[in-house]
């Protein structure tokens, strides 16, 4: 069946840049998607890359897909203490029945000043 | 305006309660979603509804049952929930339920005493 993997957590220093790797397994993946999720909040959509692209930017967000290898990751430049959370790798398919998001078990990233 | 509003956001209820929550959005998606989500793990699918009919029901126990009134609105209702369903419930919308991004609201915590 779909799978979406993704390492459970990231540190990094307030200023550098984080990157946050997933991998998927549907080939039929039609969108793939990064929500962010803050403590005790719901799931804010970041970004999203349609399959047919390569890459994704939008201000510090960078998203990359490498389709042969079913490899997404989301870099964030300039990482500040607001950035700590969970984020989480998503696919859907046109394919699968009523649009289902798969998730990944979510990456929390810790960002220290 | 991507929005989906949720009430209440935090609800406490007895074992032998009926509660319902609510979900509207105004952006005329015509596929509205609710998710369950614990502590730190990703969001797991309950229902789908498509034009306003139930069209994924992911074997949930019936003592939730989801209810959309017209495009803009679902509700999930509540009856008699076990302590193990406290978790987050998450409403989610998108412009159809195949292959388009998905919006989530800030869900409803819900916790059963």
């Amino acid at each position: 069946g779909e799978d979406v993997e993704q390492s459970l957590f990231l540190s990094v220093r307030e200023g550098d840049s984080s990157v946050i790797n997933c991998t998927y397994t549907d080939s039929s993946s039609t969108y793939l998607y990064w929500y962010k999720q803050e403590p005790g909040a719901g799931l804010q959509l970041l970004t999203y890359i349609f399959s047919n692209m390569d890459m994704k930017q939008d201000q510090r967000l960078t998203v990359l897909l490498n389709k042969k290898d079913k490899h997404l990751s989301l870099r964030i430049a300039d990482t500040q203490t607001g950035d700590s959370a969970i984020y989480f790798c998503a696919e859907s398919s046109s394919y699968n029945q009523g649009g289902k998001l798969i998730f990944g078990q979510g990456t929390e990233l810790s960002v220290k000043p | 305006d991507t929005e989906v509003t949720q009430t209440p956001k935090h609800l406490v209820m007895g074992m032998t309660n009926k509660k319902s929550l609510k979900c509207e959005q105004h952006m005329g998606h015509r596929a509205m979603y609710w998710y369950k989500q614990k502590a730190k793990k990703p969001p797991e699918l309950m229902f789908v509804y498509s034009y306003e009919k139930l069209s994924i029901n992911e074997s949930v126990p019936s003592r939730f049952s989801p209810e959309c009134p017209n495009s803009s609105l679902l509700n999930l209702h509540l009856h008699a929930l076990q302590p193990e369903d406290s978790a987050l419930y998450l409403c989610a919308s998108s412009s159809q339920a195949s292959g388009n991004t998905i919006y989530f609201g800030e869900g409803s915590w819900l916790t059963v005493v």
